[in-house]
């Protein structure tokens, strides 16, 4: 079975742009989380999507969005870039939503410029 | 912002010892969780505790759980230079379960 694959692996993006990133969770799952990782702030939940819907959301600027299609496959999208948003972004896919084991991708290295 | 904090922030061993890594956290929970991360990669879910479990193991690891003290512990047994990673608790909390908050961290190496 393939993991949670995240596209693009690094990025390179100048402030004040906006990015997308993307991520296919594990076949047969249906629950993607996101998270932000920086030295300074560590693992910080974004949001969750389960079936389409946003379920849960973290603490984080409404610059920050993102969604789910009817594959589960899921986008984030960052507008106006800010030094700050400089970060590894993190998937998680799950079966199901809440109460389980969480798989992650390897992340996407977004730096901004 | 982080509910857990774990102990040591880092740890460094010699092969063949036991590692312990100590997490607390502040509000209740549904489960608790251990990851591995290796350099800057992907997190590797290691093994889940449900908060009326005391205690779980999973091969070299075994996890113990006390919710009167809102505390848990990873020991890894027998370490390998393998094991050379930074470790996190992640709860997930009653009411938001699908969100799990992070601790921060603890850096093992293990040395040859």
């Amino acid at each position: 079975k393939a993991g949670v694959t995240q596209t693009p692996r690094y990025l390179i993006k100048t402030r004040g742009q906006q990015v997308t990133l993307s991520c296919s969770p594990i076949s047969g799952h249906r629950s993607v989380s996101w998270y932000q990782q920086t030295p300074g702030q560590g693992l910080q939940f974004l949001f969750e999507y389960f079936s389409e819907t946003q379920r849960n959301k973290g603490n984080f600027p409404g610059r920050f969005s993102g969604r789910q299609f009817s594959n589960s496959r899921s986008e984030m999208n960052v507008s106006t870039l800010e030094l700050g948003d400089s970060a590894l972004y993190l998937c998680a896919s799950s079966p199901k939503s809440g109460n389980t084991e969480a798989f992650f991708g390897q992340g996407t290295r977004l730096t901004v410029v | 912002s982080q509910q857990g904090e774990e102990d040591p922030q880092a740890l460094s061993i010699q092969e063949g010892e036991n590692a312990t890594m100590n997490c607390s956290y502040k509000t209740s929970i549904n489960n608790l969780q251990w990851y591995r991360q290796n350099s800057g990669r992907g997190l590797v879910h290691l093994i889940l505790i449900r908060s009326n479990e005391r205690e779980k193991h999973s091969g070299r690891l075994r996890v113990t759980l006390d919710t009167s003290k809102k505390s848990s512990s990873l020991l890894i047994t027998a370490s390998r230079a393998a094991d050379t990673a930074s470790y996190f608790c992640a709860t997930a909390n009653t009411g938001t379960a699908s969100k799990l908050t992070f601790g921060t961290g603890t850096r093992l190496q293990v040395t040859l």
